[in-house]
């Protein structure tokens, strides 16, 4: 398997602009969170899915912030519209639901910049 | 928030045992202690995770005290690739349907030299 795939890479964009970021988990995950990650606050959980299903999203900040996910196969995080302080590495990850050790896999994350 | 304290920061020599400490002293009877790393510019990487015993696999070693109240990460010979920030953490154990939170603390930034 190839892990959960992230892209873009890397982002960068002027303030104002929409920008959406995927994810893709790894095939038979029944869990997917999105984390953010600055140097001020650290590795932040927004949201986390179960069965494609948000089941919290008590760390998105703000109404900008949306996340969705439309099969097991694919999740978005979108900001709309972007602030210069939503730069950072947003990173995905995904779980097995049973496993006993519940493993989180991280992707190699997508580094934001907004100007 | 992070129910756990770790040190900012270590210095380790290469080949050399790494012994990373953590407390959690308000630690509840079923929250397990895991620990992540994070090489820099990656997304974490779970590490190994225990109750009340301790456990070896083949990245490391952990050691929980028999009050539960703190525990060591142990790398018994570490290499240059294991510079990287270490997170402890400590989380209820869902074993079926569920999923609980990660919350990731300040970790402590290890440095291995060579």
């Amino acid at each position: 398997d190839a892990g959960v795939i992230q892209s873009p890479r890397h982002e960068v964009t002027e303030m104002g602009q929409e920008v959406t970021l995927r994810c893709k988990p790894i095939s038979g995950h029944d869990y997917l969170f999105w984390y953010r990650q600055t140097m001020m606050r650290g590795l932040e959980l927004l949201i986390y899915f179960n069965n494609n299903v948000p089941i919290d999203d008590s760390g998105m900040p703000e109404d900008r912030f949306s996340a969705k996910m439309p099969n097991a196969s694919f999740s978005t995080l979108k900001i709309q519209p972007s602030e210069p302080r939503d730069s950072a590495v947003y990173f995905c990850a995904s779980s097995l639901a049973l496993a006993v050790y519940n493993e989180q896999f991280f992707g190699p994350g997508t580094r934001l910049t907004v100007l | 928030d992070a129910k756990t304290t770790q040190p900012t920061s270590m210095d380790c020599a290469e080949g050399r045992a790494a012994n990373l400490p953590c407390n959690h002293s308000t630690i509840s009877g079923n929250e397990y202690v895991y620990w992540y790393r994070q090489i820099h510019s990656q997304g974490p990487q779970y590490i190994i995770h225990g109750l009340k015993n301790n456990e070896t696999n083949e990245m490391a070693s952990l050691i929980i005290t028999e009050d539960r109240k703190s525990s060591t990460l142990i790398l018994p010979h570490a290499t240059l690739r294991d510079t990287a920030v270490y997170y402890c953490i400590v989380r209820v154990e869902v074993i079926q349907g569920g999923s609980e939170k990660l919350v990731f603390g300040k970790g402590t930034k290890l440095t291995v030299n060579p």
